[in-house]
């Protein structure tokens, strides 16, 4: 079974950093691009991050470049996203996501994780 | 970066009921939308993909049309299940952005 498990999430003080973990399991992780996805308490989703299958080419969005850092580990098969400099508006359930070939489409998706940015 | 823009946000229909949800890009994405439903506390899934392919295990009600800049989910016969938020996605170009998402309820 394809899966996808989040972790890291936690209530932080604004300014400060944290590292969400996503274990994937079920199929090759290194084959595909993977991505993070955000939504804030009762908003949409935003699209946050992404790269590809060899770690090599990663993407942001402008509202974290400079301050988020995706990485991937295939030894492991594990995606992080390193956040820095974190704000009030980070406060979301940040979700993994598994990109597919065709379309770039997201066709796997975790539970989602917690970060609450709040003093 | 590439807008959608999804209408209407809010749509109540019943049980039964043929449902169109629109997306417009800001420029032109070809094929490259993709639909998501979402029901509360859950993550997304994913319905259409391309445009108009229906992910595998969807139910045929559901079908995507469109190419360019202008998209639509069309829900043939409303189940129960089917209540909950709709969005559009472009995977054209990052960041992939999405529509602000269509509620629809029930009547």
């Amino acid at each position: 079974e394809v899966q996808l498990v989040e972790s890291g999430g936690a209530l932080v003080q604004p300014g400060g950093s944290l590292r969400l973990s996503c274990t994937a399991s079920g199929f090759t992780f290194s084959s595909y691009a993977m991505s993070w996805v955000r939504q804030a308490p009762g908003k949409g989703l935003e699209w946050v991050s992404a790269i590809s299958g060899s770690g090599v080419t990663t993407y942001y969005a402008d509202s974290v470049k400079g301050r988020f850092t995706i990485s991937r580990d295939s030894s492991k098969n594990t995606l992080y996203l390193q956040m820095n400099s974190l704000r009030a508006e980070d406060t979301a359930v940040y979700y993994c996501a598994k990109e597919n070939f065709r379309y770039y489409y997201i066709d796997v998706w975790g539970k989602g994780t917690t970060v609450t940015v709040s003093s | 970066d590439i807008q959608m823009t999804q209408s209407p946000s809010s749509l109540s229909a019943s049980v039964g009921d043929r449902v169109t949800i629109t997306c417009r890009a800001s420029q032109t994405i070809t094929s490259y939308l993709n639909w998501y439903q979402q029901k509360p506390g859950k993550a997304p899934k994913v319905l259409i993909f391309g445009a108009s392919s229906l992910q595998s295990g969807v139910p045929s009600r559901f079908s995507g049309s469109g190419s360019g800049t202008d998209f639509t989910l069309t829900i043939s016969s409303l189940q129960p299940e089917d209540f909950a938020t709709y969005y559009c996605q472009q995977s054209y170009s990052t960041p992939y952005t999405f529509g602000q998402g269509t509620k629809l309820e029930i009547k």
